[in-house]
């Protein structure tokens, strides 16, 4: 069973909108929460890390948030650009550097 | 220097063949990841290294071989592969900090290596 869990699945938003996306954990405690951005076919990017007690996390345009009593996580984009077309995993980190990866949400940004 | 440099980029091999994908990084990571990627599915952790050492093995066939010669390099061993283990292979690297907790740092992953196996 997929200890992280993602939504939306896909998400079509326009240039310059904002958009939030969800990510709900099933196991804690954990070390930490993670977002990344991966291209199709590339490696992941970082974009934050926080530890369960962290509320919040900012990355440039990018803002993560945490909720432990709720075991949920959001990752938020501002002033989206055709760039930002790509899909964002959200990340447990667990003991021994294990990262346990959702199935990511596909972001597609039309102009 | 945040690169982690994986090589080939591309790799068709057939079944009897043995191939070798290389992982470098020059950050001074002394832990060092193999995950195996397919299609529109996460990432999925095969080993990690802590100071040139294995770690982790997660239960991977003995097909694939993981090596770490120095600091700076991770190799990952390819001999008798199915098919099935074509996939994107993403190599990773992270702190560790004094006290040898890998918890908390970030991890950086190199491009990948598309393998097919034919």
């Amino acid at each position: 069973k997929n200890q992280v869990e993602q939504s939306p699945q896909s998400l079509i938003i326009l240039e310059g909108k904002n958009c939030t996306l969800q990510c709900n954990y099933t196991v804690s405690p954990f070390s930490n929460l993670r977002w990344y951005k991966q291209d199709t076919g590339r490696g992941p990017v970082s974009l934050t890390i926080m530890t369960f007690s962290e509320n919040t996390k900012s990355n440039g345009r990018y803002t993560a948030t945490l909720d432990a009593d709720t075991k949920q996580s959001s990752l938020h984009i501002t002033a989206s650009q055709l760039s930002d077309s790509a899909s964002y995993i959200c990340v447990r980190g667990s003991t021994l550097g294990r990262l346990y990866f959702g199935r990511g949400t596909q972001l597609t940004v039309w102009p | 220097d945040t690169e982690v440099t994986q090589t080939p980029k591309h790799l068709v091999m057939g079944m009897t063949n043995k191939k070798s994908l290389k992982c470098e990084q020059h950050m001074g990571h002394r832990a060092m990841y193999w995950y195996k990627q397919k299609a529109k599915k996460p990432p999925e952790l095969m080993f990690v290294y802590s100071y040139e050492k294995l770690s982790i093995n997660e239960s991977v066939p003995s097909r694939f071989s993981p090596e770490c010669p120095n600091s700076s390099l991770l190799n990952l061993h390819l001999h008798a592969l199915q098919p099935e283990d074509s996939a994107l292979y993403l190599c990773a690297s992270s702190q560790l900090t004094l006290t040898g907790i890998v918890e908390n740092t970030e991890a950086f992953f190199g491009q990948g290596t598309r393998l097919t196996v034919v």
